[in-house]
């Protein structure tokens, strides 16, 4: 199974701020790349599809870049709903979609 | 719209077994390819297997091989996981999402409410 490594773990950040998390592949992907936000209690909702694609209805604060084996997800200005977690998934393995560990988002 | 409604919570003994069902509405069953995720408390997602509803052709994650079955029912529109020889650390809320294609990718664009499994003695 290919292996998703995201970084860091946990990021404290305030409102207003930029922010990227990073997700690394152990084989090269593509742009097979999915990220998802998650809140407490609540199921995954998509973010960004094929790296760079922003799902429709997501704010525009959010982006996406890479290809082969290392991505990001950058929001340009965080707001209060965004603390929550994040992960990524690669979609190259067809079936076989493996997440990142997900990185936490915290308030500072 | 789709909709994926899991069955309830799950207490079970340490080498018991267990079957979790998501059952499907809204959208063409036999169309359809189902996933099952679990998420143990603060852990990440981690993708299990999958299942093709209309074939019912399965892949499985090579962690969890030997150990899961996912099975589906056409005339009742469900897809079920059958999870053996449970330990404590398959405590974990597992969801079941169903995937699209768009734009040139997949992605899981519905997902079941999670059935919270609890293993303990």
């Amino acid at each position: 199974d290919i292996q998703m490594t995201q970084s860091p773990s946990s990021l404290s950040a305030s409102v207003g701020d930029r922010v990227t998390i990073t997700c690394r592949a152990s084989q090269a992907i593509e742009t097979y790349l999915n990220w998802y936000q998650q809140k407490p209690g609540k199921t995954p909702k998509l973010l960004i599809y094929g790296a760079s694609s922003l799902q429709s209805g997501v704010p525009s604060r959010f982006s996406g870049s890479g290809s082969g084996t290392d991505f990001t997800l950058t929001i340009s200005s965080l707001q209060a709903e965004d603390f929550a977690a994040y992960f990524c998934q690669q979609t190259y393995s067809t079936p076989l979609y493996t997440f990142g560990q997900g990185t936490k988002l915290e308030l500072k | 719209q789709v909709q994926l409604v899991q069955s309830g919570a799950e207490v079970k003994k340490p080498g018991a077994s267990v079957k979790v069902s998501c059952k499907a509405s809204g959208d063409t069953f036999t169309l359809s390819a189902i996933h099952w995720v679990r998420q143990a408390p603060g852990q990440r997602l981690e993708w299990m297997g999958w299942i093709n509803a209309g074939p019912g052709n399965t892949k499985y994650s090579q962690k969890f091989q030997d150990r899961v079955t996912i099975t589906r029912d056409t005339s009742a529109s469900t897809v079920y996981m059958e999870l053996r020889s449970l330990r404590s650390e398959d405590t974990a809320v597992y969801y079941c999402a169903k995937d699209i294609y768009s734009g040139g990718y997949y992605h899981f664009d519905y997902w079941g409410q999670g059935t919270l499994l609890t293993v303990s003695s």
